[in-house]
């Protein structure tokens, strides 16, 4: 066990909709780290908040947006849902905002979404 | 853009076999690599390496990594079935000299270890 929780574990949902995926960083941890994991693409850097504030942007779709709150949680808003957007999103969290910094990152058990 | 390149995509032998998976990279500012084995979902750390030429292990496992050729492997010896898994390679890189760092994974690669 990481100590990072995500939910849900398992989504289903149509073309279209918007969901919310949520995730509760390991104690002590400032940094979230948003990760896609697809078949095809392996894990895709979406977005890093640090202490509440965005700290690195990746491949992002202008569709996602995410954001930490003031006790650290963030949460990853998906929205006009496409087939294409089914896949695993991770959460990881680290203690900084440089992602390895002689430690490294841990990811929660992610959040299988299904687009149909 | 950052890429990290992973091979082979797929890889099936016997148990006790030795297994060489290897990763290679383009990145900017280069910070450092590490390594993940993922099982059934979430990625579970085995490596970072940031010098050249000094061997990590850990185990049956080892790795190595060669920032002038700008590729890392992964050894795995006397395989079990408990290896069976998906190995994520990973480069630390940063934008500039000071900061906006960022973790870049290949698509890993799929070990079968067969009874």
């Amino acid at each position: 066990d990481s100590g990072v929780t995500q939910t849900p574990k398992h989504l289903i949902t149509a073309t279209g909709q918007r969901v919310t995926l949520r995730c509760s960083p390991r104690s002590g941890d400032l940094s979230v780290y948003w990760y896609q994991q697809s078949l095809d693409q392996g894990l895709q850097f979406l977005i890093q908040y640090y202490n509440g504030e965005e700290r690195a942007k990746g491949n992002i779709l202008e569709r996602f947006s995410a954001q930490q709150f003031p006790d650290l949680h963030s949460e990853l808003n998906l929205s006009s849902l496409e087939l294409g957007d089914s896949a695993l999103y991770f959460c990881a969290s680290s203690v900084s905002w440089w992602p390895t910094s002689g430690n490294t990152i841990y990811f929660g058990e992610g959040s299988w979404l299904t687009v149909v | 853009e950052d890429k990290v390149v992973q091979s082979p995509l797929s890889l099936v032998v016997h148990e006790g076999d030795t297994v060489t998976l290897n990763c290679s990279y383009e990145v900017t500012n280069f910070r450092s690599l590490l390594w993940y084995k993922q099982e059934k979902k979430a990625p579970t750390f085995l490596f970072m390496l940031t010098s050249s030429g000094i061997e990590k292990k850990s185990g049956r496992l080892s790795s190595i990594l060669d920032k002038k050729e700008l590729f890392s492997i992964l050894n795995i010896t006397a395989t079990q079935t408990g290896d069976s898994a998906i190995y994520l390679c990973a480069v630390e890189a940063s934008e500039s000299n000071f900061g906006n760092e960022k973790l870049t994974f290949g698509t890993g690669t799929r070990l079968t270890i067969i009874p």
